[in-house]
């Protein structure tokens, strides 16, 4: 069946540090994948999302390349902040059930200090 | 406009008893799906309705488990005989269709802890 492989936490950087976080899956057909982001205390955020091979998503400094050839979705960002503390979550959609039913990975929480 | 909202936000139940939870999703939205969130892991697909059809309901670990939504908005999932496994976080998404790559927007989740 499909599935969402990430890479386990925490991951703990210093302020302005570079950020990847390793995603990738296993899917029937071709998949919308997305990153979700939880805050301290927040319900599930979407963060971006890609729903075709070489697109990239981005927002609030955060991208995702989705690259079917290693069905990898990694996300990356040049200089985190303290706020960007979370748990992320990598998802993709099942489109072969007609609907998006998504499947997620474990998450990965992510720890910035000052 | 409001976000998709869940009610109670922590529910404690004694194994064996009933609880119903309940969820709002963003007005018009035609797509609802409920998940379910272990402690530590991400959340896992339970149940889809398009309107008030439950179209998928193939991710409900048990009979026990039971979802409605019976004018095509408000839905509720109703556990029967609750036991310790299904202490999770139960979560409730809505999306404007039902296509691919269409954004889910997540509610805060009811926390149940079964004793």
């Amino acid at each position: 069946g499909n599935s969402v492989t990430q890479m386990e936490g925490p991951v703990t950087l210093s302020e302005e540090a570079f950020l990847t976080i390793n995603c990738t899956y296993t899917a029937t057909g071709y998949p919308s994948l997305f990153w979700y982001v939880q805050y301290p205390g927040e319900g599930l955020q979407l963060l971006l999302k890609a729903t075709k091979a070489d697109d990239k998503g981005s927002n609030k400094g955060f991208e995702a390349t989705y690259r079917k050839e290693t069905t990898s979705f990694h996300l990356e960002k040049g200089s985190v902040q303290v706020s960007d503390s979370a748990v992320y979550f990598c998802a993709l959609s099942e489109v072969n059930t007609g609907f998006q039913k998504l499947v997620f990975g474990t998450g990965t929480r992510l720890l910035v200090s000052p | 406009g409001a976000g998709v909202s869940q009610s109670p936000r922590y529910k404690v139940a004694k194994r064996g008893q009933d609880v119903a939870l309940r969820c709002d999703p963003i007005s018009g939205h035609v797509s609802l799906f409920w998940y379910q969130q272990a402690l530590g892991q991400g959340p896992e697909f339970l149940t889809y309705f398009q309107n008030e059809a439950q179209l998928d309901k193939s991710g409900l670990p048990s009979d026990r488990f039971f979802a409605e939504r019976p004018e095509g908005s408000v839905s509720t999932l109703k556990i029967q005989r609750t036991q310790q496994e299904d202490s999770a976080v139960y979560l409730c998404a809505s999306s404007l269709a039902s296509g691919g790559g269409e954004t889910q927007y997540f509610g805060p989740g009811t926390r149940l802890l079964v004793l």
